[in-house]
C-alpha cells in the first residue's frame, strides 16, 4: 500500500514569513496526526484529527500554527509567522484509529532564517 | 508528561543484546515503540496495551509492567539494521495523544 505523502520534503524561509505543509494519509485511515521533531528530540504531537474533526490541539500554538483536514482526507499545516523556534521537521502520520499503530511520512524540514 | 528512557545510548557489536527502557510517572494505558534512522521516518515496531495485549513485531520483544508504569524493550542478538533511535511513546487512560520520550540511540558495530 502506498504510505502517507509529504510535501514539500524541504522549506527554507525567513522569520516572519508564511510556510504551509501537506499531508496525503494512508487510504482508509481515519486518524491524522501533526508531529513536531527539534533535532535531537522525539516527536511532539501537535494535533490529531478523527475524520475531520480534531480530537487534540492542546499543544498546537494556535497563535501562529493552524491546520485543517478537508473532506477527512488531505491535510495542511500552516506557519503564520514564523519564528526561529519553529526550526524542526514537521512529521505526517496517520492509523486506523487511535489504537492502533502509527505510520509516518518522511516529514517536511523546516529552516527558518 | 514525558516518558523517560534508558539508556540515552548504547553501542552493540553485532549478535549482542540490548534492553531499552521506558517509564512513566502517570498511569499508562498504552506503550508504543518506534525506531527511526537519521533522516528518515519513524517506523513502527511494538503496541503494548493495559491488559496484556500485544501488537507487534516478529523479530523485536517487549514488555509492560503496568504496576510499575514502564516498559522494555528487547532486541536480541542485534544485527547492523538494528542501528537507530528507538522512541517509545506512552498514552494515558481517557487519552489519545502519544507522548514521546527523548530517544535512545542504538549503535550496531560489526
Amino acid at each position: 500500500e502506498a504510505g502517507v505523502a509529504q510535501s514539500p520534503r524541504y522549506k527554507i524561509i525567513e522569520k516572519r514569513q508564511s510556510v504551509a505543509f501537506w499531508c496525503n494519509p494512508i487510504s482508509g485511515h481515519a486518524t491524522l496526526y501533526w508531529y513536531q521533531q527539534i533535532l535531537g528530540q522525539g516527536p511532539k504531537l501537535l494535533i490529531q484529527f478523527q475524520n475531520n474533526g480534531v480530537v487534540d490541539d492542546s499543544q498546537l500554538p494556535k497563535d501562529r500554527f493552524s491546520a485543517e483536514r478537508l473532506k477527512g482526507v488531505d491535510s495542511t499545516l500552516k506557519i503564520q509567522p514564523a519564528k526561529l523556534e519553529d526550526s524542526a521537521v514537521y512529521l505526517c502520520a496517520s492509523s486506523l484509529d487511535s489504537e492502533q499503530p502509527q505510520h509516518f511520512g518522511d516529514g517536511t524540514r523546516l529552516s527558518i532564517l | 508528561q514525558q516518558p523517560v528512557q534508558s539508556p540515552q545510548a548504547v553501542i552493540l557489536r553485532e549478535g549482542e543484546d540490548a534492553v531499552i527502557n521506558c517509564s512513566s510517572s502517570k498511569a499508562l494505558y498504552s506503550v508504543h515503540w518506534y525506531r527511526q534512522k537519521h533522516g528518515e521516518a519513524p517506523v513502527f515496531l511494538m503496541i503494548l496495551l493495559k491488559g496484556g495485549e500485544q501488537k507487534g513485531h516478529e523479530k523485536i520483544s517487549a514488555s509492560f509492567n503496568e504496576k510499575k508504569q514502564q516498559s522494555s524493550l528487547y532486541l536480541t542478538a542485534s544485527q547492523l539494521s538494528y542501528s537507530g533511535t528507538y522512541f517509545c511513546g506512552t498514552t494515558g487512560a481517557g487519552s489519545y495523544q502519544l507522548t514521546f520520550g527523548k530517544g535512545t540511540k542504538l549503535s550496531v558495530i560489526p
